[in-house]
């Protein structure tokens, strides 16, 4: 899968929007745009995926640049759960064989400021 | 609730002194996986299964041992724990390998070998 690149960190205020940029310069044509957090002594969680359209569910939405280079994690109103990691992967197809894990990298440290 | 769940979530144990952790899944997926997260390392995955029968390695498999006998449950097993396995555990599902389809974590192992 190709790599990405997100901020170290960012804070944002409770209750106000936050904009989560992540670079994908790499991405191809197959590859979709997968977002995931993990709280503080959890697993990861889902947040959303993409693949050239904007997207939106219950929890954030996902912008994606038209030239699918980059893509950014919309969280409308953030809330003090919010607080995580949030990691940027890319999913591509199966190649067969060898590793197949999601490529977790240090994702951006999102603090929330109440 | 659809879920992954992963027993035990906390285990101390010796070196040498087989193990299991057991991870299921009520979703009905195909695609399981097992992953390791360590300080600094970031999550890495050990061996997945893309359906009953058919598994293969990840980024660290060595020491560790897994079986897909129903679609349901992917046990992870250490033969013979060493300090170095000394980690917090994630095991994933996935309803395909495809990737257009999420991923859904377990809560977590949290093991010690001493």
């Amino acid at each position: 899968d190709a790599k990405t690149t997100q901020p170290n960190s960012m804070e944002s205020n409770e209750e106000e929007p936050v904009h989560l940029p992540c670079n994908h310069s790499t991405i191809s044509g197959t590859d979709y745009i997968h977002w995931y957090r993990q709280l503080p002594s959890q697993g990861p969680e889902y947040v959303i995926h993409g693949l050239t359209s904007n997207v939106n569910n219950r929890m954030a939405s996902l912008a994606i640049a038209e030239d699918r280079k980059s893509s950014t994690l919309i969280l409308h109103r953030a809330t003090l759960r919010d607080a995580a990691v949030y990691y940027c992967i890319l999913r591509g197809q199966y190649s067969g064989g060898g590793a197949d894990g999601l490529t977790f990298g240090k994702g951006t440290h999102l603090i929330i400021q109440p | 609730e659809a879920q992954v769940t992963q027993n035990p979530r906390y285990l101390i144990t010796v070196t040498g002194k087989k193990l299991t952790v057991t991870c299921s899944q009520n979703m009905n997926h195909e695609y399981m996986s097992w992953y390791r997260q360590d300080p600094g390392l970031g999550l890495r995955q050990i061996y997945y299964s893309m359906n009953v029968e058919v598994t293969d390695k990840g980024d660290v498999p060595e020491g560790y041992k897994v079986s897909r006998k129903e679609k349901r449950n992917f046990p992870l097993i250490l033969e013979s724990p060493s300090p170095n396995q000394t980690s917090l555990y994630f095991c994933a599902s996935s309803l395909h390998r495809v990737g257009s389809y999420e991923q859904y974590f377990g809560p977590g192992t949290r093991l010690t070998v001493t």
